[in-house]
């Protein structure tokens, strides 16, 4: 069974529309994460969910808005696609709490996002 | 920036060799981890060492932690062409509502 689930695997779309890539974990988990991957491999935290609420946020634009309808979920909506946002989109989940990162994440296989 | 910088940034042995990256950090840290990422899959957590450990093993793998030279280091030990990937380690700040933060990465090639 896999643990860290995204769909879709690749995402091809044209400039200005809204997409959304979802994300399921089964291993329990308490917290959910989306990061951000550049073509130059450099992978950065965008936010973190821990039990439905959002615990980090960092300077995303407000078009990418993430919903967490249950612990087990994080799906990612991105409004008004640029080109500057085509990268590869990583789900991960670890058992951490609200007081930081001290356990291992899993993450997901990622989601190619191309702007085109 | 906590931002951890690795070294090298590329690397290439023969198989049966070990294989030796460095990764070094800012500032004060909970724990440091250590993920490997195969070329477009998704990254796999390798090994975790707490800020008051100074050592750790895992199979072939030991990782060592120097909190006072803000660095760490990933022996990977008689390599495997299947040890071709790259490699990240990742700081965790001692800090509610903070998230690891991931170094550049070493890209390992491991040729028969």
């Amino acid at each position: 069974d896999t643990a860290v689930s995204q769909t879709p695997k690749y995402l091809v779309t044209q400039m200005g529309n809204d997409k959304s890539i979802k994300c399921e974990q089964n291993l329990g988990h308490d917290t959910m994460y989306w990061y951000k991957q550049d073509s130059k491999k450099f992978l950065k935290i965008m936010f973190s969910y821990n039990n439905k609420e959002l615990i980090i946020n960092e300077t995303v634009p407000n078009r990418f808005s993430p919903k967490s309808p249950d612990k087990a979920h994080l799906n990612l909506h991105i409004n008004s696609l640029e080109l500057g946002d085509s990268a590869v989109y990583f789900c991960a989940s670890s058992q951490d709490g609200t007081s930081g990162p001290y356990n291992e994440q899993f993450f997901g296989p990622g989601t190619r996002l191309t702007v085109l | 920036s906590q931002q951890g910088e690795e070294d090298p940034q590329a690397l290439s042995i023969q198989e049966g060799e070990n294989a030796t990256m460095n990764c070094s950090y800012k500032t004060s840290i909970n724990n440091l981890q250590w993920y490997r990422q195969n070329s477009g899959r998704g990254l796999v957590h390798l090994i975790l060492i707490r800020s008051n450990e100074r050592e750790k093993h895992s199979g072939r793998l030991r990782v060592t932690l120097d909190t006072s030279k803000k660095s760490s280091s990933l022996l990977i030990t008689a390599s495997r062409a299947a040890d071709t990937a790259s490699y990240f380690c990742a700081t965790a700040r001692n800090q509610a509502g903070t998230a690891l933060i991931f170094g550049k990465g070493t890209t390992l090639s491991v040729s028969s």
